[in-house]
């Protein structure tokens, strides 16, 4: 158990609808990463937060927005969904205050859309 | 910028031999480098990182990578694979640019045969 919880684990949608995924970081982490795991695209970076603010971008679609609460927890909605926003989307936090840290991954959010 | 590269996306071993996994990397600056392992259904585990401590890391399951700068290298060994190792590997790269995002390689699918 890394300590970082992702929820829902499944969730199945229709084409142009909107979810949101949510996460809840490791106790005393800052930092929050976002990352999109597909077959053909491998493991994507979407976004990071450091302590409720925007640190790095990556490649997030403008459908796609994310933001990060004052007790740390995130979350990330996909808008006009596409066939092709099916994936695994993964939550990770670190303590981010200095680099190399190492990053905890949760279990993911398995995203189907119809 | 940082990036990572994994030679060989698909890895067929022999139970009790030899785990080799490569990784590349490409930094202008000494890097933070990780290798993550990700069991089926489940989210990524850090297996052991380099932080320029020991150019020989030691991490869980008797896995171990060497750090070579000439070689830009950071190869994934286990001198006897097991069949619970079937997995896929993934390395990565900490961003020490300033925006601490960590880039992953494509993933290295390790089959165990019996």
């Amino acid at each position: 158990d890394s300590g970082v919880t992702q929820t829902p684990k499944h969730l199945i949608t229709a084409t142009g609808q909107r979810v949101t995924l949510r996460c809840s970081p490791r106790s005393g982490d800052l930092s929050v990463y976002w990352y999109q795991q597909s077959l053909d695209q491998g493991l994507q970076f979407l976004i990071q937060y450091y302590n409720g603010e925007e640190r790095a971008k990556g490649n997030i679609l403008e459908r796609f927005s994310a933001q990060q609460f004052p007790d740390l927890h995130s979350e990330l909605n996909l808008s006009s969904l596409e066939l092709g926003d099916s994936a695994l989307y993964f939550c990770a936090s670190s303590s981010g205050q200095t680099f190399g840290n190492t990053i905890y991954f949760g279990e993911g959010s398995w995203l189907t859309v119809v | 910028a940082q990036s990572v590269t994994q030679l060989g996306s698909h890895v067929s071993v022999s139970e009790g031999a030899l785990v080799l996994l490569r990784c590349n990397y490409s930094s202008s600056v000494p890097p933070y480098l990780f290798w993550y392992v990700q069991y089926p259904n489940q989210g990524l585990q850090l297996l052991l990182k380099y932080t320029s401590a020991a150019t020989l890391v030691k991490g869980i399951n008797g896995f171990e990578a060497e750090f070579k700068k000439s070689e830009t290298s950071f190869h994934l060994t286990k001198p006897s694979a097991h069949m619970s190792d079937a997995a896929e590997y993934f390395c990565a790269v900490s961003d020490t640019s300033g925006t601490y995002k960590y880039i992953f390689g494509t993933g290295t699918r390790l089959k165990v045969l019996a």
